[in-house]
């Protein structure tokens, strides 16, 4: 199976833009995680979607939004940027059956948001 | 507040010598534990995980993890480090409960692991 997909890699923006990244979850996989990896703060979560519901949601400002579509890929928004969000954002899969309890998370190789 | 500790921000060992990467958890009741590996550049790959069951979990590329319910602790090992292991390791936990356990895995800060040749 091809693993998780995360478009694009890289992204420049500036300070106030808006910005949208996109996560293609395992084939089957129905729960779609998002998480922010800086050096300061490490890796956080973000928010998580399962058929097309956001159950779960980190402790992040409503700048940052994300969706789920029909065949699970799933999109996050980050407007009006800071320098602050400059970061890796990871995507990550699971499966999302059995109520998720023991679920494994799968993660892409992620996208690298600079903002100037 | 549920947490991870991983002591080690940064070790260093020799190609061939043994590895053990510490990690430490705090939650009300156990929860589900992994550890992942990450390389420069990429995202994280998961090396294995517990559940429940057996305490000595075997993973990927050779590497084992021993959850210790008296410690909070579940540690990574490796008998016999090669060069191509350096890399960041994150131990990682997850509630076992729906709600506000769905997909958040809280993470430690990482340890950074350089091998010598």
């Amino acid at each position: 199976k091809a693993g998780v997909t995360q478009t694009p890699r890289y992204l420049i923006k500036t300070r106030g833009q808006q910005v949208t990244l996109s996560c293609s979850p395992i084939s089957g996989h129905r729960s779609v995680s998002w998480y922010q990896q800086t050096p300061g703060q490490g890796l956080q979560f973000l928010f998580e979607y399962f058929s097309e519901t956001q159950r779960n949601k980190g402790n992040f400002p409503g700048r940052f939004s994300g969706r789920q579509f029909s065949n699970s890929r799933s999109e996050m928004n980050v407007s009006t940027l800071e320098l602050g969000d400059s970061a890796l954002y990871l995507c990550a899969s699971s499966p999302g059956t059995s109520g998720g309890r023991t679920d494994t998370q799968y993660f892409g190789p992620g996208t690298r948001l600079t903002v100037l | 507040a549920q947490s991870v500790t991983q002591p080690d921000i940064h070790i260093t060992v020799s190609e061939g010598a043994s590895l053990e990467l510490r990690c430490n958890y705090s939650y009300g009741a156990t929860p589900y534990l992994f550890w992942y590996v990450q390389s420069p550049g990429q995202g994280l790959q998961l090396l294995l995980k517990y559940f429940s069951g057996d305490t000595l979990v075997q993973g990927i590329k050779g590497f084992e993890a021993e959850f210790k319910r008296s410690q909070s602790s579940f540690n990574l090992r490796k008998p016999s480090v090669h060069w191509s292991d350096a890399a960041e390791y994150f131990c990682a936990a997850r509630k076992d409960a729906g709600g506000t356990s769905y997909g958040k895995l809280t993470f430690g800060q990482g340890t950074i692991l350089t091998v010598h040749p």
